[in-house]
């Protein structure tokens, strides 16, 4: 079946560094791709998405590619704040919906 | 325009008892998805309502029921719980005149413990 892989975390990092949180996924056809954050104590909120191979997803400093040939949906943000601080998972939809566990992210002032 | 709303927000049940999760869509919105997410983990799908039918399931069991009204809100069952049903329960909604189906809008969850 269908299926995301995120890299497990916590991940660590100062104000102002460089984020990567690395995505995978399994399908048997072509999902779209989506990042949801879920800050401590809220429901998911919807980050970005890409509905199609080569599409970039951006909101909020955020951005991820779909990239078919590697399967992969990586989110990057080029200077992370403490706000930012929160849980990020990596999902698919296909015909059901399909979400990776999730990473969370610490950011230090 | 509020957005997804669910009740109760806390729940705490025995085992063999049963439980009933509601959940109302955000405005322009016609299809209702429900998930569980357990502690440290990512949703998972059970299914979605779509004109007041379960049109998709995940991996549940009939122990999990549903409901959707016509006015597009949604109830959630689970009958015999069990220890393991302990979770954060997410409903989001989609589609209509609102937005895509694809792209979803989450409630804050209510979380349920069973003893």
């Amino acid at each position: 079946g269908d299926s995301v892989t995120q890299m497990e975390g916590p991940v660590t990092l100062s104000e102002e560094a460089f984020l990567t949180i690395n995505c995978t996924y399994t399908a048997t056809g072509y999902p779209s791709l989506f990042w949801y954050v879920q800050y401590p104590g809220e429901g998911l909120q919807l980050l970005l998405k890409a509905t199609k191979a080569d599409d970039k997803g951006s909101n909020k400093g955020f951005e991820a590619t779909y990239r078919k040939e590697t399967t992969s949906f990586h989110l990057e943000k080029g200077s992370v704040q403490v706000s930012d601080s929160a849980v990020y998972f990596c999902a698919l939809s296909l015909y059901i919906p399909t979400f990776g566990r999730g990473t969370s992210l610490i950011v230090h002032p | 325009d509020a957005g997804v709303t669910q009740s109760p927000t806390h729940l705490i049940k025995t085992r063999g008892q049963q439980v009933t999760l509601r959940c109302s869509p955000k405005s322009g919105h016609d299809t209702v998805s429900w998930y569980q997410q357990a502690l440290g983990q990512g949703p998972q799908f059970i299914f979605q309502y779509y004109e007041e039918e379960e049109r998709q399931r995940g991996n549940f069991p009939d122990r999990f029921s549903g409901h959707q009204f016509p006015n597009y809100s949604s109830e959630l069952n689970v009958n015999a719980l069990l220890l393991g049903d302990s979770a954060l329960y997410l409903c989001a909604s989609s589609g209509g005149s609102g937005g895509t189906q694809e792209t979803q809008y989450f409630g804050p969850g209510t979380r349920l413990l069973v003893l």
